[in-house]
């Protein structure tokens, strides 16, 4: 069976500090990888979506970027963090684009 | 669309009842429907889906509808219980399928709604 998996699962940055968040698929190959930000009591931001090894789209412009240094691990990063960065990061991953996205026990980052 | 910036609808219940969580979409394209639960400080985790060759589906305890005339969907749960309050998420596929059946379009979620069940 396929689990993703998400780490550090809390985190608590200084504002102007990097960020590295991973995320890792086990069980299946070449899944399409997806980054989200929730804020508290809001809906699901998709920022970053991935078909495969390199390959990476933006959906709003950010101080975030996203890498895929490998076929199952997908990497939310910042060379300084903003306190409106903060939030829950959700991690998932699916078969297809479109299809259904299942998604990791996410990090919760607190910038101060 | 995406519920950015929006405060969350809530529905409050009393343990027993049925709960019925509504969700409106607004492409007439969108051929795959799916309804996620999150709970407090977890990912969301999946439900039920349906295709939009169908009107309903069911699953343990909870049923989905699909009104594709008035582009609404519905999540209903039976006999709610405490460990049902979370948020509920519907998202949508507006995709195009290919003859095999596969759909290229990506999700898009819902605002969400708090369900509470009341003991």
């Amino acid at each position: 069976s396929q689990t993703i998996h998400q780490w550090p699962a809390t985190l608590v940055q200084p504002v102007g500090s990097p960020l590295s968040l991973e995320c890792t698929v086990e069980g299946t190959s070449n899944p399409n990888l997806y980054w989200y930000r929730q804020a508290a009591g809001r809906g699901l931001q998709l920022l970053f979506y991935s078909v495969g090894i390199g390959q990476i789209s933006s959906e709003v412009p950010q101080n975030l970027s996203a890498s895929r240094p490998q076929d199952r691990q997908f990497i939310l990063s910042s060379k300084k963090l903003l306190l409106s960065d903060s939030g829950f990061y959700l991690c998932a991953w699916s078969v297809n684009i479109g299809n259904t996205q299942y998604f990791g026990p996410g990090t919760r980052l607190t910038v101060l | 669309g995406e519920s950015v910036g929006l405060h969350l609808p809530t529905l409050s219940v009393q343990e027993g009842d049925n709960s019925i969580i509504n969700c409106a979409y607004s492409n007439s394209a969108s051929d795959y429907f799916i309804w996620y639960k999150q709970e407090s400080g977890k990912g969301p985790q999946f439900i039920i889906d349906i295709r939009s060759n169908m009107d309903k589906r069911q699953g343990q305890r909870v049923t989905v509808l699909l009104n594709k005339t008035v582009k609404h969907l519905s999540l209903q749960i039976a006999a709610t219980q405490p460990g049902d309050s979370a948020v509920y998420f519907c998202a949508e596929n507006s995709g195009v399928s290919n003859a095999g059946g596969t759909s290229y379009g990506k999700l898009t979620f819902g605002q969400g709604t708090i369900l509470t069940v009341h003991p």
